[in-house]
């Protein structure tokens, strides 16, 4: 079973518009949370890390952690041709950090006109 | 910005044929990754290392070797490549180990078995 689930596979938002990912572990060990941007071509690039219950906030971008469900949301607000790419939700392993990070099958964001 | 540098970019490899792929790191980061991405599976750890001569196994190690000779380089190698080993594979190094660091990744290798 797929240890950090993404929803939805794919979203179209019009640009200026809000996008909305959900993901969420199946492991209770695995708490601690990285969201990833990919564009075609290039690798995965960090976008923000949260760790702690609540929002964080980063420009146009806010994800939202609730450690009791393990869940965790990325908004981005005033959405951008550019911010058309693979968004990926990443989770690492208490105490086992260094082993890396376990990724999600990712959503695929498009930024319309 | 921390740069991971991977070669070749592309590659075309017969089935059976040897097959290395070589990243290298300027940040200085003890911890490095092999990944490999697939559309359906998303992205997958195959090894790492803690530093230089260690190596560990990830998620998917099986018909993969890999090799840690300096704390600035990190190779994986295909010793008998095969068509399901066809994808993308993404070199990796991350600092500290702790949670709030950072993995910084590579442009991709992608790798073709025919």
């Amino acid at each position: 079973q797929q240890k950090v689930q993404q929803s939805p596979e794919s979203l179209s938002v019009p640009e200026g518009g809000m996008a909305s990912l959900n993901c969420t572990s199946s492991d209770r060990n695995f708490q601690y949370f990285w969201w990833y941007r990919q564009h075609s071509g290039e690798g995965p690039k960090a976008l923000m890390s949260i760790f702690s219950d609540g929002d964080k906030k980063e420009g146009r971008f806010t994800a939202h952690l609730n450690k009791a469900s393990l869940h965790v949301s990325l908004h981005i607000r005033d959405s951008q041709p550019s911010d058309s790419a693979l968004y990926f939700c990443a989770a690492s392993e208490v105490g086992n950090y260094a082993q890396g990070l376990t990724f999600g099958l990712g959503t695929r964001v498009s930024v319309f006109p | 910005e921390a740069a991971v540098t991977q070669s070749p970019r592309n590659k075309v490899a017969v089935t059976g044929g040897k097959v290395t792929l070589s990243c290298n790191q300027t940040n200085n980061h003890n911890n490095m990754y092999w990944y490999r991405q697939d559309t359906g599976h998303g992205l997958r750890l195959i090894h790492y290392s803690y530093g230089a001569g260690s190596t560990e196994k990830g998620d998917i190690p099986d018909g993969y070797k890999a090799s840690r000779p300096s704390q600035e380089n990190f190779s994986l190698i295909l010793e008998l490549a095969t068509p399901s080993q066809t994808s993308v594979y993404f070199c990796a190094s991350g600092g500290t180990g702790e949670a709030n660091t950072e993995v910084f990744f590579g442009k991709g290798t992608r790798l073709t078995v025919v």
